[in-house]
């Protein structure tokens, strides 16, 4: 079946610091895949996507390159500030042959994230 | 921006009484998601809609849960009895999926928190 795994957390950084955190999958054809922010009492954010392998995804100095080979897309940032603190979460989304078929998220369990000033 | 808008944002409630939690997906999406936010779980997926319609809600307790959609601007999910252990956040995600299915990002509400005593 179709599985996400993420390092576990908590993690817990200075400000600038250089961030990763780690995205292992397990799917069957070319899943997309997506990294999601939650901030402290909000949805789940989209923070970037790769549709295809080989691609990277980029947004707010984050950054996630789709790895198919080693099955994997880990979050990276080369200098974390405070209000980058939030719960992160890799998920992917299944491919579909069916016309209109499923949009369906797989999940991770989330790693929470603390940037100490 | 276009939001995904859930009411309430918080309930607390006595076992046992009936729970109505509200979303309004973003205009022109035909995809709807509810999902279920635990410490213990992490995020699952309750169920979800296209084009109104019921596509999976293997994820969620038929005897006691309900999902539907009266008409394209409503998604409601129904607890009748609730119990203790039905307590955690539960948000409403929408998305569009067109006719040749595609992996489009989801778009989440900042949830209704719910508190059964």
């Amino acid at each position: 079946g179709n599985s996400v795994t993420q390092m576990e957390g908590p993690v817990t950084l200075s400000e600038e610091a250089f961030l990763t955190i780690n995205c292992t999958y397990t799917a069957t054809g070319y899943p997309s895949l997506f990294w999601y922010v939650q901030y402290p009492g909000e949805g789940l954010q989209l923070l970037l996507k790769a549709t295809k392998a080989d691609d990277k995804g980029s947004n707010k100095g984050f950054e996630a390159t789709y790895r198919k080979e080693t099955t994997s897309f880990h979050l990276e940032k080369g200098s974390v500030q405070v209000s980058d603190s939030a719960v992160y979460f890799c998920a992917l989304s299944p491919t579909t042959l069916i016309p209109g078929g499923a949009q369906k998220l797989v999940f991770g369990q989330g790693t929470r994230l603390t940037i100490n000033p | 921006d276009a939001r995904v808008t859930q009411t309430p944002r918080h309930k607390v409630t006595e076992m046992g009484q009936e729970v109505t939690m509200r979303c309004q997906p973003i205009l022109g999406h035909n995809t709807v998601f509810w999902y279920r936010q635990t410490m213990m779980q992490g995020l699952e997926l309750l169920a979800y809609f296209r084009n109104r319609a019921p596509l999976d809600d293997s994820g969620m307790p038929k005897d006691r849960f309900s999902a539907e959609m009266p008409d394209a601007t409503l998604a409601t999910l129904k607890i009748q009895p609730s119990e203790p252990r039905d307590s955690a956040v539960y948000f409403c995600a929408s998305g569009l999926v067109g006719q040749g299915g595609g992996n489009q990002p989801q778009h989440f509400g900042d949830g209704t928190r719910l508190s059964i005593l």
